[in-house]
């Protein structure tokens, strides 16, 4: 079964960092393109940012552009999501997901997704 | 990178038909056939019903439909089930690698 599982969410204050990372298992993780989306609470989803299958190419939303890096560890079937300089309106759960055929998928990037991870922002 | 616009809410009856639009620009739901639409239920992650316009994933019921036209997309749901009910969100590839969701629209079975 395909299946992702983040964590690293927590309370954190302004100005702050986190490491979230997400877990992939049940299919080959190399191959696929992999994003971050969040949500605010009550909020709809924002696409964060996306890196491709071998991590070598990366692309980020302007509103989180030089502040979160995104990465990933192919041999630990793992991804990552560098946070900084975290302001309230990072407040989010933060959901990975995978696309749904190899190489970019750009109409199917998000086949996949977590349960979430939640971030807060607040002194 | 505007978010997509959407209706705020529908409604329908059990075994009616709805659509739910969703407007960009010719950047996004305009310039590509990369829309894809998520079923979202309270508490749960979303779940993708409508990849490449109107393509369906396994298991998604064939109620289910999506299309394009201009700078406008559509989604609909036929045969509306109580089950049916959740937030739904539409998405655009956007060029150089970066997405656009829609605000969501929240469907409510009467």
């Amino acid at each position: 079964e395909v299946q992702l599982l983040e964590s690293g969410g927590g309370l954190v204050q302004p100005g702050g960092s986190l490491r979230l990372s997400c877990a992939a298992s049940g299919f080959t993780f190399s191959s696929y393109a992999t994003s971050w989306v969040r949500q605010a609470p009550g909020k709809g989803l924002e696409w964060v940012s996306v890196i491709s299958g071998t991590g070598g190419s990366t692309y980020y939303a302007d509103s989180v552009k030089g502040r979160f890096t995104i990465s990933r560890d192919n041999s630990k079937n793992a991804l990552y999501l560098q946070v900084n300089s975290l302001r309230a309106e990072d407040t989010a759960v933060y959901y990975c997901a995978k696309a749904g055929s190899t190489g970019w998928s750009k109409g199917n990037a998000f086949d996949i997704w977590g349960q979430g991870t939640m971030v807060t922002v607040s002194s | 990178q505007s978010a997509l616009t959407q209706p705020a809410s529908v409604s329908g009856s059990p075994g009616q038909s709805i659509t739910i639009s969703c407007t960009g620009t010719s950047s996004d739901v305009g310039g590509y056939n990369y829309v894809s639409w998520f079923q979202q239920h309270p508490g749960k992650a979303p779940k993708l019903m409508i990849y490449d316009v109107g393509e369906r994933p396994s298991g998604v019921p064939d109620r289910f439909s999506g299309s394009k036209s201009g700078n406008t997309a559509s989604l609909t749901i036929s045969g509306l089930q109580a089950e049916d009910e959740a937030d739904y969100y539409c998405c655009s590839y956007a060029g150089t690698y970066t997405w656009v969701f829609g605000g969501g629209t929240k469907l409510t079975v009467l």
